[in-house]
């Protein structure tokens, strides 16, 4: 079992619309939680973290926690074609574990 | 303020030559990481250093070693690379252990 799961995708959401993305993980003392996003030839970019359980809103995007579940999500509200990128979950429990990441098209 | 920077951007190397990757941060963070991606694979962690003078192994150590030379720069050294370490190698760094990590540009690396 991997220890952090996403859905590879593609996703595909048209513009305006909301996207949403999923991760699980299995280490159940992780402690905190992270959205990068990475467009093609790039580095990952940090788009949100999150440590406690509940909602973290920023701008358009809002990160989703729930440790009893061990699932975390990232909202996406009016995704605009530059969103399409792929999306990776990184937790940290002893260490850092990145998902394999879920890739978002934004159609106009 | 340029962030993370790593050195050099592309290489090739031929199986059994060594090289050292380069990563230096100018943020004054205390936690720096080398990780590798590669197609299906994911981020995957190779080696980190919680703070200056100390570094541990993450999910795939061999074949790699490690320097922290100072509090800005990390190194990733191979010592005879093989065609198994062709990827895409990222430093990164964060303030602290386990919080928000910043990346550099990523070095492309080919060993043939």
């Amino acid at each position: 079992q991997k220890e952090v799961e996403q859905n590879s995708g593609p996703l595909s959401v048209p513009e305006g619309a909301i996207a949403s993305l999923n991760c699980t993980y299995s280490d159940r003392v992780s402690q905190s939680f992270f959205w990068y996003r990475q467009y093609s030839g790039k580095s990952p970019e940090l788009i949100m973290s999150i440590y406690s359980n509940g909602d973290k809103e920023d701008g358009r995007f809002t990160a989703q926690l729930n440790k009893a579940s061990q699932y975390v999500s990232l909202l996406i509200r009016d995704s605009q074609p530059s969103d399409s990128a792929t999306y990776l979950c990184a937790v940290f429990g002893n260490q850092f574990y990145f998902g394999t990441g879920t890739s978002l098209t934004v159609i106009p | 303020n340029a962030g993370v920077t790593q050195t050099p951007k592309f290489q090739v190397l031929k199986t059994g030559q060594s090289m050292t990757l380069q990563c230096a941060q100018d943020m004054n963070h205390n936690s720096m990481y080398w990780y590798r991606q590669d197609p299906g694979m994911g981020l995957r962690l190779i080696y980190y250093s919680a703070s200056e003078g100390t570094t541990d192994k993450g999910e795939v150590p061999n074949g790699y070693n490690v320097s922290r030379l100072n509090k800005r720069e990390f190194s990733l050294r191979l010592e005879s690379a093989a065609p198994s370490q062709t990827s895409v190698y990222f430093c990164a760094s964060s303030e602290f252990i386990g919080q928000e990590a910043f990346f550099g540009q990523g070095t492309r690396l080919t060993v043939v």
